[in-house]
């Protein structure tokens, strides 16, 4: 158990909705990631947060927002949601801004009919 | 750009059979490379970070080395319970700690 809290593990829904993936970092790390999974991209880097501020941005799309709150968690906020979303979502999170070593979590796999 | 990019895709091995994983990177300044492992239906888990060319670490059956281009996953005599995919990922100098991830390995270890 990496101690990084994904939820929920699976979400299915449609074309044009919007979902909230939710991730609690592990105790005491102020800095977590999103990243995105699929077979043909494999793991690509969305977005970073530290300490509440954003700190990196990767190839992330204008629909898809994240944040992170005052008690360290985040959420990654994906909208106009099209089929090509369907992926596998991650979160990290690590002790600092620029720590490599990187704790995941479970994931949340999105499927878009 | 910066790129990594593993080989093989797949790789099946016999219980004991040892043999590598490759890595080769593109970066603009390497900070780190990183190999993780992953199991189906999980996040990736650390293994090691490598910093300088001719640096080696090492963790049970295996160890990862690491010249100016690319990086080999040895395993020694592999088990079943190896079996899983493989991730190489970089970090470029003056980049914040996210990584550059390759497509991973999966490797499968028959009894």
């Amino acid at each position: 158990d990496s101690g990084v809290t994904q939820t929920p593990k699976h979400l299915i829904t449609a074309t044009g909705q919007r979902v909230t993936l939710r991730c609690s970092p592990r105790s005491g790390d102020l800095s977590v990631y999103w990243y995105q999974q699929s077979l043909d991209q494999g793991l690509q880097f969305l977005i970073q947060y530290y300490n509440g501020e954003e700190r990196a941005k990767g190839n992330i799309l204008e629909r898809f927002s994240a944040q992170q709150f005052p008690d360290l968690h985040s959420e990654l906020n994906l909208s106009s949601l099209e089929l090509g979303d369907s992926a596998l979502y991650f979160c990290a999170s690590s002790s600092t801004a620029t720590n490599e070593k990187l704790f995941f979590g479970s994931g949340t796999q999105l499927s878009v009919l | 750009e910066d790129q990594v990019t593993q080989s093989p895709e797949a790789l099946r091995l016999q219980e004991g059979e040892s043999s590598s994983l490759n890595c080769s990177y593109t970066v603009s300044g390497l900070r780190g490379l990183f190999w993780y492992r992953q199991d189906p239906g999980k996040g990736p888990e650390f293994l090691f970070t490598l910093y300088s060319a001719g640096e080696e670490k090492e963790k049970e059956r295996l160890k990862a080395t690491l010249t100016k281009k690319e990086s080999f996953l040895h395993i020694t005599a592999p088990k079943p319970e190896d079996s899983a995919t493989y991730l190489c990922a970089v970090q470029a100098r003056g980049s914040q700690g996210n990584l550059i991830f390759g497509k991973g390995t999966k490797l499968s270890v028959k009894p």
